[in-house]
C-alpha cells in the first residue's frame, strides 16, 4: 500500500500555544486529504476534508477557525492546531487519497498531542 | 444521515474463529471497509466490499449484503497479534465520499 508519513509523532505543549502537524503522502500525489481525531477508546472522527489548491470542508462541530489546514501541494497538507487547550489532546491522523477519494485512504501513523 | 453499529468488545481464543458484526444505515452508500487498529496507532486497511458476497484475504474474510445494510469480517486461525480493535467504515457518496468511520469492536485473544 501507499506511505503516508506525519509529523510530529508525539508533541507536548502549553496552553495557548499552537501546534502544526504536517502530512506526507510520501510515493503517490494525494488529491485529498483528511485530518481525523481520536479520543481514547473512541473511534475516529472526521474533522475536515482538505483538497489541494483550494480550502478545506469542515465537519459540522468543528471549528475552523481553530484548526487550520493547508494542502499547498498534492503531497503535503498541514493542520495547526491554534491556541491550543487541554481539551484539544488527542490523537490526530491525516489520511490520504490519490483520486478524489473514491479508492481507500492510507492512513499516517498519526500524531498524539497532549496539551498542558 | 449515517449510522454504523458494531459490537463494542469480544473476546476469542487464540486458534478459534470470530465473526465481528457491523450494520450500516446511510443514504448513499458506496462501499464498506474494514480496518484494524492497534492500541496507539493508526489504522490499517484489511478490505473492501462494494458488492455483494465475500472477499477472502488469507485468515481474513469480509461479507457484505447491501440490501441489509450487513458486513461481517471474519477472522480464522486467530493469533495473539490479532488483538487489537477493528473498524468498520462506510462510504458515502452523499457526503462526497468520505469514509466515515464506526465506533470499533476492541477483540482480545485469549491464550
Amino acid at each position: 500500500g501507499a506511505v503516508v508519513s506525519q509529523h510530529p509523532s508525539r508533541v507536548i505543549c502549553k496552553s495557548g500555544t499552537s501546534v502544526k502537524i504536517e502530512c506526507r503522502s510520501l510515493d503517490f500525489q494525494a488529491t485529498t486529504m483528511f485530518w481525523y481525531r481520536q479520543f481514547p477508546k473512541q473511534s475516529l472522527m472526521l474533522m475536515a476534508t482538505s483538497n489541494e489548491g483550494s480550502k478545506a470542508t469542515y465537519e459540522q462541530g468543528v471549528e475552523k477557525d481553530k484548526f487550520l489546514i493547508n494542502h499547498a501541494s498534492l503531497t503535503l497538507s498541514t493542520l495547526t492546531v491554534t491556541s491550543a487547550h487541554p481539551e484539544d489532546s488527542s490523537f490526530y491522523i491525516c489520511s490520504a487519497a490519490s483520486t478524489g477519494g473514491r479508492e481507500t485512504q492510507y492512513f499516517g501513523p498519526g500524531t498524539r498531542l497532549l496539551v498542558l | 444521515g449515517q449510522n454504523i453499529d458494531q459490537p463494542t468488545e469480544m473476546t476469542a481464543t487464540e486458534g478459534a474463529i470470530v465473526q465481528i458484526n457491523c450494520t450500516y444505515q446511510t443514504s448513499g452508500f458506496n462501499g464498506l471497509f474494514w480496518y484494524q487498529q492497534h492500541a496507539g496507532e493508526a489504522p490499517t486497511f484489511l478490505s473492501y466490499n462494494v458488492l455483494d458476497g465475500l472477499e477472502e484475504k488469507g485468515r481474513f474474510s469480509s461479507f457484505l449484503s447491501r440490501s441489509k445494510g450487513y458486513s461481517y469480517l471474519l477472522l480464522k486461525e486467530l493469533q495473539m497479534k490479532d488483538s487489537a480493535s477493528y473498524l468498520c467504515a462506510v462510504r458515502d457518496q452523499d457526503r462526497d465520499d468520505k469514509i466515515i468511520f464506526g465506533k470499533g469492536t476492541r477483540l482480545h485473544i485469549l491464550p
